[in-house]
């Protein structure tokens, strides 16, 4: 069955970097955008990234822009995001997530923390 | 941005009663190619979230036909006819119309 598998979070620094990955499994994932999106502790939802399925463009929240990096390896099945510069807001839930414009499967991981602090 | 907002943002419901939530966008969600990209997404307690509807009012694969999305341009709403225990949770609204993808803050369903 589709299957999405976040795994890289962790506790890091202030101005720290971290690289979180998305194993994905179940669909042919080279055919499919896919997007990050993550939720601070007991807040709600906040899209973060989208790459599309050849990683020839990619779009950002404002929050993440230049911080921030989606990336792809499509013969790897992985999703990656490189995050620079972190900061404590930056702390959260980190989900991959496959959600198609119209019809079809969609997937979400079960998402790996993220803690910024010292 | 996009500014999505939902109303209300709690919403206490008896079994087997109605319920309706508003989302309401900054700017129209009709895309240049006439489809208008509105989704609604539901996180249970503890769980990743899950969509429900897409493009307004089209229900994903495996959902009860008691949920049923509505609207356009820049008002929507999702109703649920008969709310069921397993319905509480938080729903999102979210607009793929206009990058960056917004959600709206959420709505806690909880039973009364």
């Amino acid at each position: 069955q589709v299957q999405l598998v976040e795994s890289g979070g962790g506790v890091v620094q202030p101005g720290g970097s971290l690289r979180l990955s998305c194993a994905a499994s179940g669909f042919t994932f080279s055919s499919y955008g896919m997007h990050w999106v993550r939720q601070a502790p007991g807040k709600g939802l906040e899209w973060v990234a989208f790459i599309r399925y050849d990683g020839s463009n990619k779009y950002y929240a404002d929050s993440v822009k230049g911080r921030f990096t989606i990336s792809r390896d499509n013969s790897k099945n992985t999703l990656y995001l490189q995050m620079n510069s972190l900061r404590a807001e930056d702390t959260a839930v980190y989900y991959c997530a496959k959600v198609p414009y119209g019809s079809g499967t969609t997937c979400w991981g079960q998402g790996t923390l993220v803690t910024v602090s010292s | 941005d996009v500014v999505m907002t939902q109303s209300p943002l709690s919403l206490p419901v008896t079994l087997g009663q109605p319920a309706s939530i508003s989302c309401r966008s900054s700017q129209s969600l009709v895309y240049s190619d006439g489809n208008t990209y509105l989704n609604w997404f539901q996180q249970r307690p503890g769980q990743s979230p899950r969509r429900l509807i897409y493009k307004v009012s089209n229900r994903d694969s495996g959902v009860p036909d008691r949920f049923s999305g509505s609207g356009s341009g820049t008002d929507f709403t999702l109703k649920i006819s008969r709310v069921e225990a397993e319905d509480v949770g938080v729903y999102y609204c979210m607009q793929g119309t206009h990058w960056p993808w917004t959600f709206g803050q959420g709505t806690k369903v909880e039973i009364k």
